[in-house]
């Protein structure tokens, strides 16, 4: 178990600039899950994938933001024009998801991109 | 909409002197109370994930219970390694969690 995976830790643009970032979850996890994170707040939900098909969008995700997980493996988080607002920790989450499961379960989180728009 | 508030925003105590947590919620349909713990520029390390009212779990010096309303977070003891934010989240129909916006635990030598 090699745990999740996320690139870069750090980023730092321009404002108006695309930026992608990549998730590699832990191997045998169907569910990837995409959160923000602001200081001092807690992470909120942005999207999630079951193998790869993306499942839900929360409303705070924009139409300037896309993600995919093409082959139901890694993810990419793409943000294009980006804007001050848009300065987060974007962190990823895997799970396991059993079949016909009821309760939720336990996500495992990446260290995070620290995203800083100028 | 799921709701989760915690309280006190930040704490601090001497080593070894004991202290609660709260985290309050409303959800439709509970799915599980998660609590993480988050280190500064890191993602949430799980701690527990309690189902139903009456129901406790314990790791080391963490005690996690849970009502039809509320979760509280028992710290016994602490060591200044139990520094760290403390996120509480709810889980409901829709797969995702809910988070609080956390407790900053500070434990001096």
């Amino acid at each position: 178990d090699t745990g999740v995976s996320q690139d870069p830790r750090h980023k730092i643009t321009k404002r108006g600039q695309n930026v992608t970032f990549r998730c590699d979850p832990i191997s045998e996890h169907n569910r990837l899950y995409w959160y923000r994170q602001t200081l001092g707040q807690g992470p909120e939900f942005l999207t999630y994938f079951q193998n790869e098909a993306q499942l839900e969008k929360s409303r705070l995700l924009s139409d300037r933001f896309s993600a995919e997980r093409p082959k139901g493996s890694f993810s990419t988080l793409e943000i294009q024009r980006t804007e001050q607002g848009d300065s987060a920790m974007y962190l990823c989450a895997s799970s396991f998801r059993r079949q016909g499961a009821r309760a939720n379960e336990k996500l495992f989180f990446g260290s995070g991109t620290q995203l800083s728009v100028l | 909409e799921d709701q989760v508030t915690q309280s006190p925003e930040a704490l601090r105590l001497q080593e070894g002197e004991s202290s609660s947590l709260n985290c309050s919620y409303t959800v439709s349909g509970l799915r599980g109370l998660f609590w993480y713990r988050q280190d500064p520029g890191k993602g949430p390390e799980f701690l527990f994930t309690l189902y139903s009212a009456g129901e406790e779990k314990e790791k080391e010096r963490l005690k996690a219970t849970l009502t039809k309303k509320e979760s509280f977070l028992h710290i016994t003891a602490p060591k200044p390694e139990d520094s760290a934010t403390y996120l509480c989240a709810v889980g409901a129909a829709g797969n995702k969690l809910t988070f609080g916006g956390g407790t900053r635990v500070l434990v001096k030598p």
